[in-house]
């Protein structure tokens, strides 16, 4: 059973446009929600993370929005641009933070 | 910096075959975590290292056993390879106490046939 559901699984968005992601989880003892970035070959990186204390993060183009009542969080992407073709993954974690639990991943395509 | 280095990149095993996996980080992290990361799946936590000479399970430990030989280096081993053992290792680190952010490695293709 997995602990974060993640959709869809693949994207394509063209450049300039808005990429959504959107993830859901179960568990309310859940308090950190960060997303991952993964270009092929590659190990996934921290792209951004928020905690349930606020509604919304916002870095550069990326935002993650958080409904804590809906158990739902979703990244947004703006004005997308090809080099953010990449795999991304959410995830949530509690307490230590020693476990995480990832969502299945969307591959994302921008086209130019 | 190296960051998180695994070796070997890729392998290929027959079943019931053994291997190590080898992991080593030089951020000076407390936490070391392998994950298998698997098409439709994500990553799924395999077994974690907290602290120089604890492990835990993760959600998938059975078939692998693991080692921490010190704060840099956390293996994962194999003993008996199965088809089901397929997948694309990853190691991590993090840094205690904030252990939010997770280093990952660039992973181990494993085919096991």
């Amino acid at each position: 059973q997995q602990q974060v559901k993640q959709s869809p699984q693949s994207l394509i968005v063209q450049k300039g446009g808005i990429s959504i992601i959107n993830c859901a989880y179960e568990n309310t003892a859940f308090d950190y929600f960060p997303w991952y970035q993964q270009f092929p070959g590659k190990g996934p990186a921290l792209l951004i993370a928020i905690r349930p204390d606020v509604s919304e993060k916002k870095e550069g183009r990326f935002t993650i929005s958080f409904n804590k009542s809906a158990k739902q969080f979703s990244l947004h992407i703006m004005d997308s641009q090809p080099g953010d073709s990449a795999t991304y993954f959410c995830a949530a974690s509690k307490d230590n933070f020693n476990k995480f639990y990832f969502g299945s991943g969307t591959k994302l395509n921008v086209k130019p | 910096n190296a960051g998180v280095t695994q070796t070997p990149k890729f392998q290929v095993l027959k079943t019931g075959q053994s291997m190590t996996l080898q992991c080593a980080q030089d951020m000076n992290h407390n936490s070391m975590y392998w994950y298998r990361q698997d098409p439709g799946m994500g990553l799924r936590l395999i077994y974690y290292s907290a602290s120089e000479g604890t492990t835990d399970k993760g959600e998938v430990p059975n078939g692998y056993n693991v080692s921490r030989l010190n704060k840099r280096e956390f293996s994962l081993r194999l003993e008996s390879a199965a088809p089901s053992q397929t997948s694309v290792y990853f190691c991590a680190s993090s840094d205690y106490p904030n252990n939010e952010k997770l280093f990952f490695g660039s992973g181990t293709q494993l085919s096991v046939l």
